[in-house]
This record gives structure tokens, sequence and C-alpha cells, in this order.
């Protein structure tokens, strides 16, 4: 069966700080890969989203970028965070067209003080 | 602009009664509507999906409807219980093959004893 892994679970972070946060998934081969993130009562906005190794598409202009060394392994980082930054983060992956189902990892909450 | 709105945005039940929670969209033309259940602090799980042409849609106690005339969707949780306790994000997939879902802000069910 197919299992994502997000971490850490929880982040505090000073402004100006670099980030680093991982996501990998298991038990499957050539995922599409997403980051979201989800504002308290907002909905999810997709950050970026992968179909492969190295392809990166970027939905929102931000101080934030993402990479995908390997095929299973999705990396959200900034160079220096910014308090707006802070948020709850989710990778998510898919098999295939858009239409198929996205599974969620368990977020990683980032607080910027 | 493709948007989801739901309502309420909050609510509060007492354990074993009903409840429908409304999702209108104007995503056009749409590939499929799903609900997910997201547990604080964790991430989005997928409860039902339908397409377009499908009216009806259960899942154990909760039934998702679609009026693709109207665009409304709604999920009704029958005989609520303590863990349904939850965000419910009501989320449209554009047709055209494209990797966005259109995220709705969600409703925030809290079920008290």
């Amino acid at each position: 069966s197919q299992t994502i892994h997000q971490w850490p679970a929880t982040l505090v972070q000073p402004v100006g700080s670099p980030l680093s946060l991982e996501c990998t998934v298991e038990g499957t081969s050539n995922p599409n890969l997403y980051w979201y993130r989800q504002a308290a009562g907002r909905g999810l906005q997709l950050l970026f989203y992968s179909v492969g190794i190295g392809q990166i598409s970027s939905e929102v202009p931000q101080n934030l970028s993402a990479s995908r060394p390997q095929d299973r392994q999705f990396i959200l980082s900034s160079k220096k965070l910014l308090l707006s930054d802070s948020g709850f983060y989710l990778c998510a992956w898919s098999k295939g067209r858009t239409y198929n189902e996205q599974f969620f990892g368990p977020g990683t909450r980032l607080t910027v003080l | 602009k493709n948007q989801v709105e739901q309502s309420p945005q909050s609510l509060i039940i007492l354990e074993g009664k009903n409840c429908t929670l409304q999702c209108n969209y104007t995503v056009s033309p749409f590939s499929n509507l799903r609900w997910y259940k997201q547990d604080t602090g964790r991430g989005p799980v997928s409860l039902t999906i339908m397409t377009f042409s499908e009216n009806t849609k259960s899942n154990g106690r909760y039934t998702a409807t679609l009026d693709a005339d109207t665009k409304q969707s709604s999920l009704h949780i029958t005989a609520s219980q303590l863990s349904d306790s939850a965000s419910y994000i009501c989320v449209v997939t554009p047709s055209g093959g494209y990797n966005k879902l259109i995220f709705g802000a969600g409703t925030r069910l809290a079920v008290h004893p």
C-alpha cells in the first residue's frame, strides 16, 4: 500500500531563517506531487506541483521554492522565512491525471516568530 | 473565476443528530466533486467522489448529493458521532486534465455529547 510521510510535524523558526520541509511517498512510482499551504479559515492553496524528477511548476509567487531530487521525494524550501509563511503545509500525491484522487500527508505546522 | 463556497462556516450539533453541509461551486466544466474530512492537525482524507453524471454517493453514515444543474452539492451525516468532529472540505476538479483542484474553505463541525 502507498504511504506518504512529511517531516517535521511541527516547526518553530525565527524570521529570516532558512526552511526545509521534506515529503516522501512509498509504494508507488512516478507520482504527481504537490505542496499546499492551508491558512486558518481558508481553502488549501496550491504552491507547487511536480509531474517528474526535476520538473517543478510554481503556482504562487513567493519566497518559497520546491525541488524533486528523486522520484518519490519532494522538498519545500526557503532561504529566508517571513512571518507570513506561517501555516499548515501539506504534501500530496496522485497517480496520473488530476481526476485521480490526491492523497495527503499528515502535514507540517510551521510557526515563524 | 472558478470558486467553491461552503456553508455554514462552522456548526455545532449534539451526538446522534443528523446534519447537512452545503457546497456551491462555479467551476465549469468539471470532472468530479469530492468531499474530504480533515481532522485537526492532520491531512484531508477523501470521503466521497462524484462525477458530473452522478447524483448521490454514500460512504457509511456519509451521503453526498450533487445537482449539476444548480451547481450545488451537500454532505449529509447521519447519527453523528464524536469522531465526526472535523473540517469537511468540498473539492472540485475542473475538466481539462490540469493538475489544480479547487478547494472550498471547509465547514468545521463540532459534535458534542
